[in-house]
């Protein structure tokens, strides 16, 4: 099947630690994105990619690095220097800009302990 | 940069009556598209419109896009319990950048 894979689905990080969420689609898009949901914020785009090895910071990227090595991957690592990092995150992937719909993984559910 | 305010962000329904969420954009859209993401669940995609005026339909929900490309909206008539969710509208400005832009989403509950 066709599709876009986050992984993991629940992640726990200590504080001050690095983690770094996976972003797998098989749907020969150009274009990946990464959001951030927080209850009651709707979806802020944290970066995105057109093209490989090639990205763009979003509405909300400090704190946050991407790499865009191979079209099919696209993976996002929360630093330590994002001050509030536990929220749900998207990965979504589009065929290419304009007019097209974004596919969007299940998610992953970074938690702070 | 763009900014595109979705209301109401809750909305209490009884099962049966209608529902609508409005989307108003700071800027001219080229495209508005609407997603819905159940509980516990990813977005996923519902519909795209691109032309100034646009309605169309999918069974009970009706989505049209405004005359000025700025604003959009979604009506389900006769609610079930299966609309259940929230609904984000994003929309695209064109021009070579990138990026959907989305609502905070409207939250339907349906009490049956």
């Amino acid at each position: 099947d066709g599709g876009i894979t986050q992984s993991p689905k629940y992640l726990f990080r200590k504080e001050g630690q690095n983690v770094t969420l996976s972003c797998e689609q098989n749907l020969n898009h150009d274009a990946m994105y990464w959001y951030r949901q927080d209850p009651g914020q709707g979806l802020r785009l944290i970066y995105y990619s057109q093209i490989v090895n090639d990205f763009q910071k979003g509405d909300i990227a400090e704190g946050y690095s991407v790499s865009r090595e191979k079209k099919e991957s696209f993976p996002l690592t929360v630093t330590s220097a994002q001050k509030n990092p536990t929220a749900f995150y998207l990965c979504a992937s589009r065929r290419g800009p304009d007019h097209t719909e974004a596919f969007f993984g299940q998610g992953t559910r970074l938690t702070v302990v | 940069g763009q900014q595109v305010m979705q209301i109401p962000q809750y909305q209490h329904v009884q099962e049966g009556e209608d529902f609508t969420t409005y989307c108003n954009s700071s800027t001219t859209l080229s495209n508005i598209q609407w997603y819905k993401q159940r509980p516990g669940g990813h977005p996923v995609f519902l519909i795209q419109l691109v032309k100034s005026g646009e309605v169309k339909k999918q069974k009970r929900l009706t989505f049209q896009f405004g005359e000025a490309k700025k604003n959009s909206s979604l009506h389900i008539t006769a609610t079930q319990t299966t609309d259940v969710g929230t609904y984000f509208c994003a929309g695209h400005s064109g021009g070579g950048a990138d990026g959907l832009t989305f609502g905070k989403g409207t939250h339907l509950i349906i009490q049956p």
